[in-house]
């Protein structure tokens, strides 16, 4: 069974940072491209960032461009996000999500398993 | 870059079907996209692509009263025999030239 577990979230003020993590299990973790996606409050979901199988290539949205960084450990089937200089728009859950396909040449496809979520508030 | 739109809301009754829509950006009508579902309080789940000629592919232990197809533009997203568990936000998604992308959602009220 695949399972994503998001965790790292919490209460930061803004300016500051957080770093979120995805341990994935259930899959050939190393295979597939991974995603990250937000969805504000009583709002719909957002594109964040993705990486390829080999974290080749990189992706993210205009929102979080030059502020998120993407990464991950295929050692430890773990996917991360750091988030720096956090913005108040950037209050939102965040999911962990598994691309269908290996992300070669950011060739992004079907999201086919996500994760459960973790809230991440940005607040003085 | 590809761009989705979704209207919404709809409802309908139990029982009864439903077809949602999701529709592409000029330019880009021989995409796929996928459907996916999001329980009030919970993480959405993947319930199907659609591609561009109709066919589509669900996901694992996806129910047969979902079903997808396409004309021209359109992707759609049919549900029959409604029950109150698939009251939920739906979105479309779809990817290319680099990015992700996905509709606004349509929130289906099952009366």
């Amino acid at each position: 069974e695949v399972q994503l577990v998001e965790s790292g979230g919490g209460l930061v003020q803004p300016g500051r940072s957080l770093r979120l993590s995805c341990a994935a299990s259930g899959f050939s973790f190393g295979d597939y491209a991974m995603h990250w996606v937000r969805q504000a409050p009583g709002k719909g979901l957002e594109w964040v960032s993705s990486i390829s199988w080999d974290s080749d290539s990189l992706a993210y949205g205009d929102s979080v461009k030059g502020r998120f960084s993407i990464s991950r450990d295929n050692a430890k089937n773990s996917l991360y996000l750091q988030m720096n200089s956090l913005r108040s728009e950037d209050t939102a859950f965040y999911y962990c999500a598994k691309d269908m396909g290996s992300g070669y040449s950011s060739g992004w496809l079907v999201l086919d398993y996500w994760g459960r979520g973790i809230q991440v508030t940005v607040s003085s | 870059q590809p761009a989705l739109t979704q209207p919404p809301s709809a409802s309908a009754s139990p029982g009864a079907s439903v077809k949602l829509t999701c529709t592409l950006s000029n330019g880009y009508y021989g995409y796929a996209i996928a459907w996916h579902q999001q329980q009030p309080q919970k993480g959405p789940r993947y319930l199907m692509k659609v591609n561009s000629d109709g066919r589509h592919y669900k996901g694992d232990g996806i129910p047969d009263r979902f079903s997808g197809s396409s004309s021209g533009a359109e992707r759609y997203l049919t549900i029959s025999s409604l029950q109150s568990e698939d009251e939920a936000d739906y979105y479309c998604q779809t990817w290319g030239s680099g990015i992700q992308a996905f509709g606004g959602g349509t929130r289906l009220i099952v009366l």
